[in-house]
């Protein structure tokens, strides 16, 4: 069956970068995009942007264009997103999930959430 | 960067009720590229409709969704206790996805 399993909780200071993994199990790597999306407390979901495993395409939510990096490996069948220079308006929980298909789509299979804290 | 817009906020109905949630967009989506999450406390979201109208597989068929262009519906036609959470649209038609603001569906 279909896995994704982010990495830990993290705690960062304004100004730093922070990379969150997704590592996926149970599916041809290779064959399905992956979506970013994060919910800050209390709030709604937040489309961050997607890439193609494929051929590492990507596309990103305007807000994050130049600070927002998304990247995979796929000899490990992982996926990575890193936010650079970042502020307290990025507290959020970022999950990772699994494009329908190679294109950017929706979401059947999530990850489990790491949350990310940005404080001084 | 298409808008979606959903109503209302909040919706407050006992069980048993048929629960009717709205999403529009700011402009026609393509090929009806709507999907409808649900979001429980401390969970991840868990889609239950794509492609304005397929239920994902093990979604109950008291959920239903419909509508075209700008305008759609997700409806609950008898809530059960486990269907008291919140509801979110997402577009993906175009190369940038967006997500509705939520819906949160309460118990009365």
């Amino acid at each position: 069956q279909v896995h994704l399993v982010q990495s830990g909780a993290e705690v960062k200071k304004p100004g730093a970068s922070v990379k969150v993994s997704c590592k996926a199990s149970g599916y041809t790597f290779t064959s399905y995009g992956i979506n970013w999306v994060r919910q800050a407390p209390g709030q709604g979901l937040e489309w961050m942007g997607w890439i193609s495993v494929h051929n590492g395409n990507t596309n990103y939510a305007q807000n994050l264009q130049g600070r927002v990096a998304m990247t995979t490996d796929t000899s490990t069948n992982t996926a990575y997103m890193e936010l650079r220079s970042l502020t307290s308006d990025d507290t959020a929980v970022y999950y990772c999930a699994r494009s329908c298909s190679g294109n950017s789509c929706y979401m059947i299979y999530w990850g489990q959430g790491t949350p990310v804290t940005v404080s001084s | 960067e298409i808008v979606l817009t959903q109503s209302p906020g909040t919706l407050s109905l006992s069980p048993g009720e048929r629960a009717t949630l709205s999403c529009r967009a700011s402009q026609s989506l393509i090929s009806s590229s709507l999907a409808w999450y649900q979001q429980k406390p401390g969970q991840a979201p868990r889609l239950l409709i794509f492609a304005t109208s397929s239920r994902a597989t093990g979604i109950p068929d008291r959920f239903s969704g419909s509508g075209s262009g700008t305008d759609f519906t997700l409806t609950i036609s008898r809530l059960e206790p486990e269907d008291f959470a919140v509801y979110y649209c997402q577009q993906y038609g175009s190369s940038v996805g967006t997500f509705g603001q939520g819906t949160k569906v309460e118990i009365k």
